[in-house]
């Protein structure tokens, strides 16, 4: 149980154009869902949480407009990374639990984005 | 603010050198302390759930001990497989705060 997918595993764009990554809960609801984002050899840095059918909440210095977050339902979220730059080249990890059961949350594969 | 510091770093070990892992934190109100274990190009995979303090938990090599200031991963008689980045993590209110990690190199 408590499975959480992501796709795509890795995807390679140009700079300019946009990428989305999707997040899925296999086997729960997810009641809220985190998308962090992870550089070589460093921990996981939070960029947003997400609760089904409200506005993502963003942390302190990530650009919403540029990190669409979309959780339009229990076992779907969505980072679209828009007018992507080489800059934005990282790891992207989705996390999701059901806070009406635990605080235990389980993390997607992660997907790689490389912006050449 | 929640915090979560994880010592040491980096730890190198002998195939069956039993070892431990630390992870301090403050946090205001403890709901949880979870363990996980990372491989390189993965996403972390859930290993434990500690709720309050004297509490311990095991799954195969590792065990998972909370007091009231620290948690410690212990891992008895590791093999190269068990070769991982560990991470702590609190929730106090509602977000998550992670440590930094623990690089684990077992050798053969």
């Amino acid at each position: 149980g408590a499975v959480v997918s992501q796709h795509p595993s890795r995807v390679i764009c140009k700079s300019g154009t946009s990428v989305k990554i999707e997040c899925r809960s296999l086997d729960f609801q997810a009641t809220t869902m985190f998308w962090y984002r992870q550089f070589p050899k460093q921990s996981l840095m939070l960029m947003a949480t997400s609760n089904e059918g409200s506005k993502a909440t963003y942390e302190q210095g990530v650009e919403k407009d540029k990190f669409l977050i979309n959780h339009a339902s229990l076992t779907l979220s969505t980072l679209t990374v828009t007018s992507a730059h080489p800059e934005d080249s990282s790891f992207y990890i989705c996390s999701a639990r059901d806070r009406a059961t635990s605080y235990e949350q389980y993390f997607g594969p992660g997907t790689r984005l490389t912006v050449t | 603010e929640d915090q979560v510091t994880q010592s040491p770093e980096a730890l190198r070990l002998q195939e069956g050198e039993s070892s431990s892992l630390n992870c301090s934190y403050t946090v205001s109100g403890l709901r949880g302390l979870f363990w996980y274990r990372q491989d390189p190009g993965k996403g972390p995979e859930f290993l434990f759930t500690l709720y309050s303090a004297g509490e311990e938990k095991e799954k195969e090599r590792l065990k998972a001990t909370l007091t009231k200031k620290e948690s410690f991963l212990h891992i008895t008689a590791p093999k190269p497989e068990d070769s991982a980045t560990y991470l702590c993590a609190v929730i106090g209110s509602y977000i998550p705060t992670f440590g930094r990690g623990t690089s684990l190199i077992v050798h053969p």
